[in-house]
């Protein structure tokens, strides 16, 4: 079936600290893959996406690449910021749309 | 531009109680429209999902159904609540085949 594994949290970092935050995914064929956020009292938000394999996404200097042979998706950003501080989710769409999310990680950025 | 409404925003049912949980877009056509609960600490379960009128995938065997009688209304039903249907149920929609979701605000649901 189809499932996507997260980094269990919460992580906790010091402001300009470098951030991974480990995805991988089980799915049949060929699916998209997408890092969503949901910044406290907000609602989740699309963060970047990818659609086929070696694709790099990127917003907000947060980036990601889609690895088909490790089956992986991992968040990175250079320098974190208190602003950062939110829940990421990872998550894939199949082939036929159907979009699944994974637990969320947690992520706190202290001054 | 786009927007979905999801209502209503909090419910408190007894136990054995129906439920319907609303939600429409506007501003687009022929969406995907999706169910999900999302519990305290967790991440997002999916529950129902639909490509078009009259077509719903089910995800969770429960006593839960959905139905989308118009191409961007999307309903979610129970006859008989169970304790365990609390929770948070996020309504979104999505441009056909692309996966990109936008979310509604909600709706909080205590089972007593």
């Amino acid at each position: 079936g189809n499932s996507v594994t997260q980094m269990e949290g919460p992580v906790t970092l010091s402001e300009e600290a470098f951030l991974t935050i480990n995805c991988t995914y089980t799915a049949t064929g060929y699916p998209s893959l997408f890092w969503y956020v949901q910044y406290p009292g907000e609602g989740l938000q699309l963060l970047l996406k990818a659609t086929k394999a070696d694709d790099k996404g990127s917003n907000k200097g947060f980036e990601a690449t889609y690895r088909k042979e490790t089956t992986s998706f991992h968040l990175e950003k250079g320098s974190v910021q208190v602003s950062d501080s939110a829940v990421y989710f990872c998550a894939l769409k199949t082939s036929y749309d159907k979009v699944i999310f994974g637990p969320g990680t947690s992520l706190s950025v202290i001054p | 531009s786009q927007t979905i409404h999801q209502w209503p925003a909090t419910l408190v049912q007894p136990v054995g109680s129906p439920l319907s949980l609303e939600c429409t877009v506007e501003g687009t056509s022929n969406p995907n429209l999706y169910w999900y609960r999302q519990a305290a600490g967790r991440g997002l379960q999916l529950l129902f999902y639909s490509v078009g009128i009259g077509q719903i995938s089910s995800e969770v065997p429960q006593n839960l159904s959905a139905s989308r009688p118009q191409d961007r209304q999307f309903i979610l039903s129970s006859k008989k609540l169970l304790l365990s249907d609390s929770g948070f149920y996020l309504c979104a929609w999505s441009p056909t085949r692309t996966g990109e979701l936008f979310f509604g605000e909600g709706s909080r649901l205590t089972v007593l």
